[in-house]
């Protein structure tokens, strides 16, 4: 069964500091995505990576996916209070049969204080 | 285009009634996904369709629970003789299969079994 580990699944972080969300992931998988999610809102999509070695940026945002170590990592750059959300990562595995679903993390709180 | 659209983002039920979600999907996605979540967790898989076709069911999904995306454009979620452990938000999502299979989600239906 595939397992999808997130940490830390609390953070507390000061604006202008770095920080590093960290995703595990337990069997072989086709794509990687990011969702923010907000406060009584549904998921938005941040970024997918497709291959080992893939990294994306957006803002103060970069991820990046390593297949061999099945390890993803969400990089925050000079945070702000803006990215106050929860972030979920989420693997797409390829079911035999059929098709592919996602499984996701327990998520990462984020919390950027002034 | 509006995005996935969830009718109705609340319900308020007693145990033991039946209650029918709706979801439209974006227009052109060939594929609709269900998910649900509680509170401080990442969303679970439930079940999804390709067109009207439904290929896969979590074990999550139990004999209480059936979806059907009838003519492959809208799906309906029912689930009967409600329980309190059902209350969780209901998400819904839609892509195009292809490449990068990024799944769009709608707001969700919040369900409350009292």
């Amino acid at each position: 069964e595939l397992k999808v580990e997130q940490n830390p699944l609390f953070l507390s972080m000061q604006e202008g500091k770095n920080y590093t969300i960290y995703c595990n992931y337990s069997t072989t998988s086709d794509r990687l995505y990011w969702y923010r999610q907000d406060p009584g809102k549904s998921l938005e999509s941040l970024f997918v990576l497709l291959s080992n070695g893939a990294v994306k940026q957006e803002g103060r945002l970069m991820a990046s996916l390593d297949t061999k170590a099945r390890l993803s990592t969400l990089h925050i750059t000079a945070a702000v209070h803006d990215l106050s959300a929860t972030y979920f990562c989420a693997v797409d595995r390829r079911v035999e049969t059929s098709g592919s679903r996602l499984t996701f993390g327990e998520g990462t709180q984020l919390t950027v204080n002034p | 285009d509006t995005g996935v659209s969830q009718n109705p983002r609340h319900k308020i039920t007693k145990r033991g009634q039946n209650v029918t979600f709706r979801c439209d999907p974006i227009s052109e996605h060939n594929r609709l996904y269900w998910y649900r979540q509680t509170l401080g967790q990442g969303p679970e898989f439930l079940t999804y369709f390709q067109n009207e076709a439904q290929l896969e069911k979590s074990r999550l999904l139990s004999d209480r629970f059936s979806a059907e995306r009838p003519k492959g454009s809208f799906s309906t979620l029912e689930i009967q003789r409600t329980e309190q452990g059902d209350s969780a938000m209901y998400l819904c999502a839609s892509t195009f299969y292809g490449t990068a299979n990024i799944q769009y989600f709608g707001a969700g239906t919040r369900l409350s079994v009292l």
